[in-house]
């Protein structure tokens, strides 16, 4: 049974930094592309960024490049997204997502809460 | 980026009877590789997103065949054929043809 799992979300004051984690299993990690995608509260999808299955190949949504990293640990089966400069647009549940058939996201995790606020 | 328009906003059906959305493009989806990557998620309240069909009209594994997905080009439908209670939820439609990846707004499917 395919699992993710994040964790590292919390409250953070504006300009500060924070790491998400995501802990797969289920599947083999090391094979596929990972994605994490965003929804501020009461609000849509929002698709944050991209790493390749060797994690050599990253993509970001332009409001964010810069100030976010996404990386990757195929030895511990583990996704991570950094966040620095925090501000209140960043306030939102972030989800880790596993790439499918047809680019399209197949499975999630069930998310983590970053609420950014002094 | 690409503009992805649901209609309706909110669909208040009754059980037992058909639901139909609709997701525009503001372009093509064809990919140049001939491929269209346009999938369907469902979001029931408190849970995250659940993905429901991909490339236009293939179910992933586990979805009821009461889901079915169409279209074409910048024009896409996702019906529901008979309503169930479980069905209860926000329905978003994805494009991951030109980068960066956009979701509709979502669709409200709500029972009568």
């Amino acid at each position: 049974e395919v699992q993710l799992v994040e964790s590292g979300g919390g409250l953070v004051q504006p300009g500060g930094s924070l790491r998400l984690s995501c802990a797969a299993s289920g599947f083999t990690f090391s094979s596929n592309w990972m994605s994490w995608v965003r929804q501020a509260p009461g609000k849509g999808l929002e698709f944050v960024a991209s790493i390749k299955y060797d994690g050599r190949d990253k993509y970001y949504v332009d409001s964010v490049r810069g100030r976010l990293a996404i990386s990757r640990d195929n030895a511990k089966s583990s996704l991570y997204l950094e966040i620095n400069s925090l501000r209140a647009e960043d306030t939102a549940v972030y989800y880790c997502a596993k790439y499918g058939n047809g680019r399209s996201f197949d499975y999630w995790g069930q998310g983590t809460l970053v609420t950014v606020s002094s | 980026d690409v503009v992805m328009t649901q209609t309706p906003l909110s669909s208040p059906v009754t059980l037992g009877q058909p639901a139909s959305i609709s997701c525009r493009s503001s372009q093509s989806l064809v990919h140049s590789d001939g491929s269209t990557y346009l999938s369907w998620l469902q979001q029931r309240p408190g849970q995250p997103p659940r993905l429901l069909i991909y490339e236009i009209s293939n179910r992933f594994s586990g979805v009821p065949d009461r889901f079915s997905g169409s279209g074409a080009g910048t024009d896409f439908t996702l019906k529901i054929s008979r309503v169930e209670a479980e069905d209860v939820g926000v329905y978003y439609c994805m494009q991951a043809t030109h980068f960066p990846w956009t979701f509709g707004q979502g669709t409200d499917v709500e029972i009568k």
